[in-house]
């Protein structure tokens, strides 16, 4: 299993271009999360996903769109990008249950210039 | 009000001894989980121990166990015979059902970071 994956590993962007960063899993898990982790802020919940088709707002939801088409992936989408959002991305799933794990993919570390 | 209070932002322990690190958490569920995760420089976060708010022992995982103390809400993670691998930052997290919408989420607080001396 390659577990939690996430492309690209980098990117820079300038103010109010648009991107998508990829997540996807092959552990089958129903939940997958987005967070951003930021100095001094620890990991603050972006966007969640119950399963496919099911999306709700994190903690910190402004500026960012998610969709659930597919068990496996959940992509996030800035839509028009600040300086602000420069940051580290977590990705991460859970079969659910209180007591299960929550896998992280390595991260995203955005730029926005 | 912070769900998940992690006081002390950074920590120095001599190799080979103990370290307390310090996990604070407010909920007024009955039912939640708590867990400590790993991040070191290289930036990947790495599960440590969880302890569900029914168990009635100490979770233990290797060199890490955790002081529950449920009376307190707090959940001290505790590494034993510190190594210089564990120079890392530490992440307290917990877990409630949100039974509104079915989710498991996790909330983290804004972690301490171990620094190991030789």
């Amino acid at each position: 299993n390659a577990g939690v994956t996430q492309t690209p590993k980098f990117q820079v962007l300038k103010t109010g271009q648009s991107m998508t960063l990829q997540c996807a899993q092959d552990m089958n898990h129903e939940y997958m999360s987005w967070y951003r982790q930021d100095p001094g802020m620890g990991l603050r919940l972006i966007h969640y996903s119950v399963g496919a088709g099911i999306t709700d707002q994190g903690e910190v939801p402004n500026g960012y769109n998610v969709s659930r088409s597919t068990t496996e992936d959940f992509p996030l989408r800035l839509l028009s990008a600040a300086p602000s959002q420069t940051s580290v991305y977590f990705c991460a799933s859970t079969p659910g249950g209180l007591g299960n794990e929550q896998f992280f993919g390595p991260g995203t570390r955005l730029t926005v210039l | 009000a912070q769900k998940i209070t992690q006081t002390q932002p950074g920590m120095f322990v001599q190799e080979k001894e103990a370290v307390t690190l310090d996990c604070t958490y407010d909920t007024s569920d009955p039912s939640y989980g708590l867990f400590w995760y790993k991040q070191p420089s290289s930036g990947e976060m790495i599960f440590l121990i969880y302890q569900g708010s029914y168990d009635q022992q100490n979770a233990t995982e290797g060199r890490y166990s955790l002081n529950f103390q449920k009376a307190r809400k707090s959940a001290n993670l505790v590494i034993s015979a510190s190594q210089l691998g564990d120079s890392a930052m530490y992440f307290c997290a917990m877990r409630e059902v949100d039974l509104g919408t079915g989710s498991y989420q996790l909330t983290f607080g804004k972690g301490t970071k171990l620094s190991v001396i030789p």
